[in-house]
Order: structure tokens, then sequence, then C-alpha cells
């Protein structure tokens, strides 16, 4: 099994819609979770990172964080064709190590 | 901009060879991890440099090698180089296990 998983994608939205995006972890004492938007052919860019249970919001960006299902999602409000990306959700299983998903690539179209 | 810089951006090598990537980190962080990430992939995890010790391993084998400096800068050498190390490499600073922020990374094509 996987440590952090994705859904797959890739996911295409239109513009001003929500982009809804899940990751499901499998170690159970991870404490820190985030998500990382990474365009194409660059490195990723943290852009929420969220520690308990219940939802985080961060202008049009959500974090919603299920310890007991062991669950992460990310949502994005009045999608902009800027918001095409690949997303990558970390999770740190331990003190050093950060563990990713595959990423779930996000299209935008206007 | 993180703060965090990365040298080379790009490098071509062939098989066998060995390479030397450096990463510069954020001012006030005192940690580096690099990770690999090949194309669609996320990144994996190779090492991390706290104190100027290896602090944990991912999954790579012992051509995989680095170090932190007293300025907290740091170096990943990849010796005997294999075509599947051709990946994006990233550092990534951060002040103990605290968030992690991410430099431009390195692309390396090795032929």
């Amino acid at each position: 099994q996987k440590e952090v998983e994705q859904n797959s994608g890739p996911l295409s939205v239109p513009e001003g819609a929500i982009a809804s995006l899940n990751c499901t972890y499998s170690d159970r004492v991870s404490q820190s979770f985030f998500w990382y938007r990474q365009y194409s052919g660059k490195s990723p860019e943290l852009i929420m990172s969220i520690y308990s249970n219940g939802d985080k919001e961060d202008g049009r960006f959500t974090a919603q964080l299920n310890k007991a299902s062991q669950y992460v999602s990310l949502l994005i409000r009045d999608s902009q064709p800027s918001d095409s990306a690949t997303y990558l959700c970390a999770v740190y299983p331990n003190d050093y190590k950060l563990s990713f998903g595959a990423g779930t690539t996000v299209t935008v179209r206007a | 901009e993180t703060g965090v810089t990365q040298s080379p951006t790009h490098l071509i090598k062939t098989r066998g060879q060995q390479v030397t990537l450096r990463c510069s980190s954020q001012s006030g962080h005192n940690t580096v991890s690099w990770y690999q990430q090949a194309l669609g992939q996320g990144p994996q995890f190779i090492f991390q440099y706290y104190r100027e010790e290896e602090n944990g391993r991912g999954n790579f084998p012992p051509r995989f090698s680095g170090l932190q400096f007293p300025n907290y800068s740091s170096e990943l050498n990849v010796n005997a180089l294999e075509l599947d190390d051709s990946a994006l490499y990233l550092c990534a600073s951060s002040f103990g296990s605290e968030t992690q922020y991410f430099g431009p990374g390195t692309r390396l094509l090795v032929l």
C-alpha cells in the first residue's frame, strides 16, 4: 500500500466551478498535512498546511482533514485558469520525511 | 519566491559519471532535505541533513550521498550515474521538522 494516495485525475473543471481533490494516507501517527501546487516544469509551492481535524480556509482554498478516516482534501472555489497545475498531497509520517502522493493534475477550462 | 536556491538549473551527464548538486537554504532554516522527482510522479525523499549530519534516508542506494555545511547549505552527490537517475532534483529547507519550502530544482538528464 502506498503511503499517500491521490485521486488519479486528470480533473477538468469549468472556470468558476469548485475543484475537489482527495488524498488518503496509510500511517495513522501522521500529524502534519500539506498541499503543494506544481506548475509544469516548476518546483512545488506550498499552498496549504493543516494539522487538526476539520476545515481550514485560505482565500479560495479550503483544506479538510479527517484523521479517523486518514483522509485529507482540498477544495478550490471559483476556479481560475491560473489554478491549472498538479496538486501534490504531502504527509509527515515522521519527523523528517515528507511523503508525497503522485499528484492530481487540474485543468480549468475558460 | 522561497529564498531557497539551487544550482545548476539544468545538467546533462553520461552514464557512469558523477554529479554534484548544490542548495542554499532559506535564511533562518537549519535543515535541508533532498527529493528526486521523476516525470509524472511525486517527489521521493532521498535524505535530510540537520546540523551537518544525515538525519534520515529514503530508499536510495549509497551512491547517493550528501553534505551539509556550517552555513546550512548542502550538496547532493550521485556517483556512477544511471539512465534512471534522470529526474528533477529538489532541495527543501525548513527549521527542524517544520514546513518544508522547495527551491527551483535541478533538472538532470543522463544519456
